[in-house]
């Protein structure tokens, strides 16, 4: 079967770093998204990797190790704002978006 | 600004009643998709399109059903809703399928079901 794992709920605090940790098994991969969805919305894209390595977005960074089946998001200098859920999404060899249930992240001053 | 628009936002309807959800895009995307999220689980693909084909999940019920009359609109019909059915409907679309193409989502359709 297909699966995505991410923790359920994290809490940092402003002006801190927290990385959010995604591993999947997926049949094939093409593709690892990052959303954030804020309570009662639509998710809205973050960011995309297809290579291994770190792709730095402003205070947003995702890195991918398909090899280890792995991806984290990297969120800096917290801002209250930033308290949403974080999803994490893998396209599949049919290109497929399968979907993990997100991470709750909540800010703390 | 080009977007994704789904009429209503809220949408309460009783056991059994039929309601239609709707999407609009102006992004002229060739892909749309319908999705169901309940509270903290992952958005649940019930179909999509890829221009005016059509592809139905395996375990999408029968009492769902969709319609995309042209590229810009597309319905999500709900035959006979249940309880189990209020959740939020997300609609999406992509400029394509296949590696890289983001999805951009509309603000979703609640629905309550009484």
């Amino acid at each position: 079967g297909q699966n995505i794992d991410q923790p359920t709920e994290m809490t940092a605090t402003e002006g801190a770093i927290v990385q959010i940790n995604c591993t999947y098994q997926t049949s094939g991969f093409n593709g690892l998204f990052w959303y954030q969805q804020h309570a009662g919305e639509a998710p809205t894209f973050l960011s995309y990797n297809v290579l291994d390595g770190l792709e730095e977005k402003g205070r947003f960074s995702s890195f991918l190790s398909r090899s280890k089946g792995y991806s984290y998001l990297l969120l800096k200098e917290l801002q209250m704002k930033d308290s949403a859920s974080y999803l994490c999404a893998v396209t599949d060899s049919n290109y497929q978006l399968i979907w993990g249930a997100g991470t709750k992240l909540i800010i703390k001053p | 600004d080009a977007m994704v628009i789904q009429n209503p936002r809220y949408q309460v309807t009783q056991f059994g009643k039929p309601v239609t959800l709707s999407c609009s895009q102006t992004l002229n995307h060739n892909v749309m998709y319908w999705y169901q999220q309940k509270s903290s689980q992952a958005p649940k693909l019930l179909f999509h399109y890829y221009d005016k084909d059509f592809n139905n999940e395996a375990d999408t019920p029968d009492n769902f059903q969709s319609r995309r009359p042209n590229t810009s609109f597309c319905f999500l019909d709900i035959r006979s809703p249940g309880l189990g059915d209020a959740a939020m409907y997300l609609c999406a679309t992509s400029r394509a399928r296949g590696e890289g193409n983001e999805q951009f989502f509309g603000p979703g359709t609640r629905l309550t079901v009484l």
